[in-house]
């Protein structure tokens, strides 16, 4: 149980497209996804708290309008990258937070989706 | 603020032990959870403490002073399957989680 996928696993787009990553709980409800970046040989960063229902709470320095969230069911997250660079190239880590988890609970990661922008 | 330390890197051979420390200096805490992460993948779960003392699962142990801001992940009877980055990650106020840079284990034959 506690299975998190997204979707794609892999991206290579041109600079000043946009992209879209979705992370899903498949066999739980989630209310709160987080969504992560990674650079090479570093720690993950969080990028913002995702909400089923309402607006995300972003990280201070994350720019929310170049990284939008939505979290539309208990189950699916989305996150666009806007007019993506070069820079914006890192590997982006969702997690979720079962509904009905207890204080003890971990969050649950999905495998990550590789970024490249050329 | 997040202050969270551990080491770079760690290297040890099969068969034997390995001790991860990470301290932490924190506003709020709920608790500290140790992950590992292959490389190119997600990180999984290990371990969470959130009262003093010693957690065991198996080959794995972590330990826990809050009064010291101090955790360590105890890898016991290592295998080649466990060189791996260890995360240490503190969770505060509304579940966030707050990881260190994480450590590089690497087991030699």
């Amino acid at each position: 149980g506690a299975v998190v996928s997204q979707h794609p696993s892999w991206v290579i787009c041109k600079s000043g497209t946009s992209v879209k990553i979705e992370c899903r709980s498949l066999d739980f409800q989630a209310t709160t996804m987080f969504w992560y970046r990674q650079f090479p040989k570093q720690s993950l960063m969080l990028m913002a708290t995702s909400n089923e229902g309402s607006k995300a709470t972003y990280e201070q320095g994350v720019e929310k309008d170049k990284f939008l969230i939505n979290h539309a069911s208990l189950t699916l997250s989305t996150l666009t990258v806007t007019s993506a660079h070069p820079e914006d190239s890192s590997f982006y880590i969702c997690s979720a937070r079962p509904r009905l988890a207890g204080f003890q609970e971990t969050q649950y990661f999905g495998p990550g989706t590789r970024l490249l922008v050329l | 603020g997040q202050n969270i330390d551990q080491p770079t890197e760690m290297t040890a051979t099969e068969g034997a032990i390995v001790q991860i420390n990470c301290t932490y200096q924190t506003s709020g805490f709920n608790g500290l959870f140790w992950y590992q992460q292959h490389a190119g993948e997600a990180p999984t779960f290990l371990s969470y403490n959130v009262l003093d003392g010693l957690e065991e699962k198996g080959r794995f142990s972590s330990f826990l002073s809050r009064s010291k801001g101090y955790s360590y992940l105890l890898l016991k009877e290592l295998q080649m399957k466990d060189s791996a980055s260890y995360l240490c990650a503190v969770r505060g106020g509304g579940y966030k989680l707050s990881f260190g840079a994480g450590t590089t284990v690497t087991v030699r034959a």
